[in-house]
Formats: C-alpha cells, sequence, structure tokens
C-alpha cells in the first residue's frame, strides 16, 4: 500500500538556524499538509496546498515557515530561524480529493531546536 | 479553543472486552468525523470516518457512533486486542478542502 514518506526521522539544530522537512505524499494524491504535535499536546494543523499554492494556513504558521513543492514528488516545509517552541513532531499527510476522504500520514520528523 | 475533546486521556481493558472511545466536539458546521490510531514513533493511521448524514458506520471490529444533536461521536472496538492498544486521535472538519481538527487523543491499553 502506497505511504506518505517522511525525512529525515530526527532533526536536531540550533536556535536560529534553518530547517527544512521533506515529505513524499502519496503518488496520485492531490491535496497535502503539514500538522504538528507538541510532545504531550493534540496534533495541529499548521498549512494545506493544492494546486501549486497554500489553501489555508494556521495561526501557527507565521512568516517564519513556507511550505514548496519543488518538484512532481516533493512536499517541504522550510522554518527559517527556528526557536526552541518550534519543537515537536512534523507531520506531512496527504488525501486524494476533494471532500471527505481521509488523511493519510508519514511517520513524521522529530525536530529538536537546541 | 478546543473545538473536538476528548475528555478521557487514558482507558485500559481487558482483552476480549469492549472499549469505548468518547469524543465531543463544539462545532456545529463539523459534517465530517474520523477516528485515527497512533502508536509510538509512527504517524497517524486511519482506522474508520463517518459522515454526518449517517448515525453509525461499521468496519469489522470498529463500530463509530454518531450523535448529532449531543454532539458526541465514539469509537467501540469489540472484542479489544492486545495489539489495539494505542494512542487513538478523534478528528473532525467541514464541507470541502478543510482542515482536520483534532482532539488530544485518549490513550487505550488493552490488557491480556
Amino acid at each position: 500500500e502506497p505511504e506518505v514518506t517522511q525525512t529525515p526521522s530526527h532533526q536536531v539544530t540550533q536556535m536560529g538556524q534553518e530547517v527544512i522537512l521533506r515529505c513524499v505524499p502519496i503518488s496520485n494524491h492531490l491535496y497535502f499538509y503539514w500538522y504538528r504535535q507538541i510532545l504531550g499536546q493534540k496534533v495541529e494543523f499548521l498549512v494545506s496546498f493544492y494546486n501549486n499554492e497554500i489553501s489555508e494556513k494556521s495561526e501557527i504558521f507565521d512568516d517564519q515557515f513556507s511550505v514548496e513543492r519543488p518538484d512532481g514528488s516533493n512536499f517541504t516545509l522550510k522554518i527559517r530561524s527556528t526557536k526552541l517552541e518550534d519543537s515537536a513532531m512534523y507531520f506531512c499527510a496527504s488525501r486524494r480529493r476533494d471532500g471527505n476522504s481521509p488523511l493519510h500520514f508519514g511517520n513524521g520528523t522529530r525536530l529538536t531546536v537546541t | 479553543d478546543q473545538q473536538v475533546k476528548q475528555n478521557s486521556p487514558s482507558l485500559s481493558v481487558q482483552e476480549g472486552r469492549i472499549s469505548i472511545l468518547n469524543c465531543d466536539y463544539t462545532n456545529s458546521m463539523f459534517d465530517y468525523f474520523l477516528w485515527y490510531k497512533k502508536y509510538p514513533a509512527e504517524g497517524p493511521t486511519f482506522l474508520i470516518s463517518i459522515s454526518s448524514i449517517k448515525d453509525k458506520n461499521e468496519d469489522g471490529r470498529f463500530t463509530v457512533f454518531l450523535n448529532k444533536s449531543a454532539k458526541h461521536l465514539s469509537l467501540h472496538i469489540v472484542p479489544s486486542q492486545p495489539g489495539d492498544s494505542a494512542v487513538y486521535f478523534c478528528a473532525a472538519k467541514n464541507s470541502g478542502n478543510t482542515p482536520l481538527v483534532f482532539g488530544k487523543g485518549t490513550r487505550l491499553s488493552v490488557i491480556a
């Protein structure tokens, strides 16, 4: 069964550094998402992406964040200048179509900002 | 602003018995509800969903019930198995390409 893959599984970075989290969504999916989960808290929506542009973003997704689909397969999340509070699990997700279809999640990237 | 609430952080059930996980929501515009299961070091895995036009959806050992008037849904697992031990997230969304809103999760432990 096709799956969403994320790399790296764990990223450690110093405060103020830029990080890029990478995702390969399922190949015939059209809608892409980033979520995050701070330890012990709920899974929170960051941003959705469709047709090469952001569809919706949460208040968490400020100017320090950006997303890109640089080619036909990758979907990246960039954090320009990381803060300690950016430490979390970041999950990429995709789904095939609009409307009521489930999201399929990757296994996440654990980002640790020191 | 918790639009999706899972008030039980944990639940412990004996193998073979029924597990009932509960979820409440506040947004009356939600029309699609899902349950996800999450193991440590993995992403959430889709389990079962229900549209607001239904009140029950069944898939094998898993059944989701929706009570729109009470803004409540529940997931029943019967019989429970040790492999069901995981964190279960309730999620909901409005129609269209809108994001899922998750609850905080309930950790289910099925004891052999």
